[in-house]
């Protein structure tokens, strides 16, 4: 069923803009993290991935940081374009358990023309 | 690579009937595969990890006698949802990580829109 009053946190951009999405994630030991994009009516897809051995790591268009000190993940999504729109979701991983990631609440991204 | 296929993508039926979803790994052995639910406008919640060849570990407040998983090979894992109803009614999707090794990323299917009259 459907909870009602609940919306994910929004964030509009301009096309061509960059676009920044966090994340603050829940356990200290968590040592790698992953972003994924959710379009309409379909399943996340992988965007990037960072361990926790490194701080930044950059793929085509997108930049991930990882701030272990204050559990913070981000997202960088450089020159965004109407195809970017979407809902975006950090995930983590606890090691030991078994590639089993715990999902963050997510961010819809909205580009505007 | 790494493309995961879940199948029906939606489904309509009767209160009572049971209702099967298949997740299929099309191009890799999928030693782990994941299912979670999601309603509208939240995030997925877990609700068992499939292990192929034994049983499956389900998420605290899951009942495994309604949601019965199986994944009898490395390519193919099942969630039947036994005697829906419209509180069952939610969005479906699968997820498969290759094994071998930690920090794998899951690999989504395409989820299946379960809707119960």
């Amino acid at each position: 069923g459907e909870s009602v009053g609940l919306h994910l946190p929004t964030l509009s951009v301009q096309e061509g803009d960059n676009s920044i999405i966090n994340c603050a994630y829940s356990n200290s030991a968590s040592d790698y993290f992953i972003w994924y994009k959710q379009e309409s009516g379909k399943g996340p897809q992988f965007i990037i991935d960072i361990r926790s051995n490194m701080d930044k790591r950059q793929g085509q268009r997108v930049t991930v940081l990882l701030n272990k000190t204050v559990k913070h993940l981000s997202l960088q999504i450089a020159a965004t374009q109407p195809g970017d729109s979407a809902v975006y979701f950090c995930a983590e991983n606890l090691p030991g358990g078994g590639n089993k990631l715990t999902f963050g609440t997510g961010t819809q991204l909205k580009v505007e023309l | 690579g790494a493309v995961v296929s879940q199948h029906p993508s939606r489904v309509i039926c009767k209160s009572g009937t049971s209702v099967k979803i298949e997740c299929r790994s099309l191009d890799f052995q999928a030693t782990t595969m994941f299912w979670y639910r999601q309603f509208p406008k939240q995030s997925l919640m877990l609700m068992a990890t499939s292990n192929e060849g034994s049983k499956a570990t389900y998420e605290q407040g899951v009942e495994k006698d309604k949601f019965l998983i199986n994944h009898a090979s490395l390519t193919l894992s099942t969630l039947t949802v036994t005697s829906a109803h419209p509180e069952d009614s939610s969005f479906y999707i699968c997820s498969a990580s290759r094994g071998g090794s930690s920090n794998q990323p899951q690999h989504f299917g395409d989820g299946t829109r379960l809707s119960i009259l």
